[in-house]
C-alpha cells in the first residue's frame, strides 16, 4: 500500500534552518520523480522542488533556489528537504509525493 | 515559468447537476513523447489533494465515472456530470511537464 509520511515541521524563527523528511512505503523512490509542494495558511498550492527518478536531476521554484535543497535516500526509501534561511513566507503546510499521491503534510511556521 | 489559470474561482452547484471547470497553461503541456502533463485534483477541506484524472483524461483508480476531463495543448476541462454533496472541495489543475510542477489557482465548489 502506498503511504508517505512527513515529518520535521515546526516553529522557527527566520533565518534559521530546518530538515523535513518524507518517508515513503509501498514504492521504490528509485522508480519515480519525486516533489515537495507547499500550501501557505488559507491558499493553494505551490511546487517547491522536483526530484528525477535517477536522483541526477533537482529543480526548485524561483522563490526556495538557493536556499532549499532536495534529496533522498534510497537506503532508507526516505526523501528530504533542507531548507535554509528561512523567511516569514515559507510558512505553509509541506506536502511530498510523487503525482498520483501525496502525503498528510507537515507545517512549518517561520516567525520571531 | 508555466502559468495555469482556472476559471471560475468558485462554483455553487446543485446536487444532481453538472459542473465544469476550465484550466488554460501559458504554454502546451504536450511532450515530445506525445503525452500531455495535465492532472487534476481535489483537495477536500482538511485533506491532502487527491488525484482524479491524469494526462488529461484518464481517471485515477477508485474514481468515479460522474468525473470526465477532456482537452489538448493549452485548453483542459474538468467536468461532473452529477455533482454530489462529496464532491465539495477545491479543484486544482497542475501540469508536471516543467518541474516544479505548476498549480492552477483552484476553483472552490459548494454545495446549494
Amino acid at each position: 500500500q502506498v503511504q508517505l509520511e512527513e515529518s520535521g515541521g515546526g516553529v522557527v524563527q527566520p533565518g534559521r534552518s530546518l530538515r523535513l523528511s518524507c518517508a515513503v512505503f509501498g514504492f521504490t523512490l528509485s522508480d519515480y520523480t519525486m516533489h515537495w509542494v507547499r500550501q501557505a495558511p488559507g491558499k493553494g498550492l505551490q511546487g517547491v522542488a522536483t526530484i528525477s527518478s535517477n536522483g541526477a536531476n533537482k529543480f526548485y521554484a524561483d522563490s526556495v533556489k538557493g536556499r532549499f535543497t532536495i534529496s533522498r535516500d534510497t537506503s532508507k526509501n526516505t526523501l528530504y528537504l533542507e531548507m535554509n534561511s528561512l523567511r516569514a513566507e515559507d510558512t505553509a503546510l509541506y506536502y511530498c509525493g510523487r503525482v498520483t499521491r501525496w502525503g498528510r503534510g507537515t507545517l512549518v511556521t517561520v516567525s520571531s | 515559468d508555466i502559468v495555469m489559470t482556472q476559471t471560475p474561482l468558485s462554483l455553487s452547484v446543485t446536487p444532481g447537476q453538472p459542473a465544469s471547470i476550465s484550466c488554460k497553461s501559458s504554454q502546451s503541456l504536450l511532450h515530445s513523447n506525445g503525452r500531455t502533463y495535465l492532472y487534476w485534483y481535489l483537495q477536500k477541506p482538511g485533506q491532502s489533494p487527491q488525484l482524479l484524472i491524469y494526462e488529461v483524461s484518464n481517471r485515477f483508480s477508485g474514481v468515479p465515472d460522474r468525473f470526465s476531463g477532456s482537452g489538448s495543448g493549452t485548453d483542459f476541462t474538468l467536468r461532473i456530470s452529477r455533482v454530489e454533496a462529496e464532491d465539495v472541495g477545491v479543484y486544482y489543475c497542475m501540469q508536471s511537464i516543467q518541474f516544479p510542477p505548476g498549480f492552477g489557482q483552484g476553483t472552490k465548489v459548494e454545495i446549494k
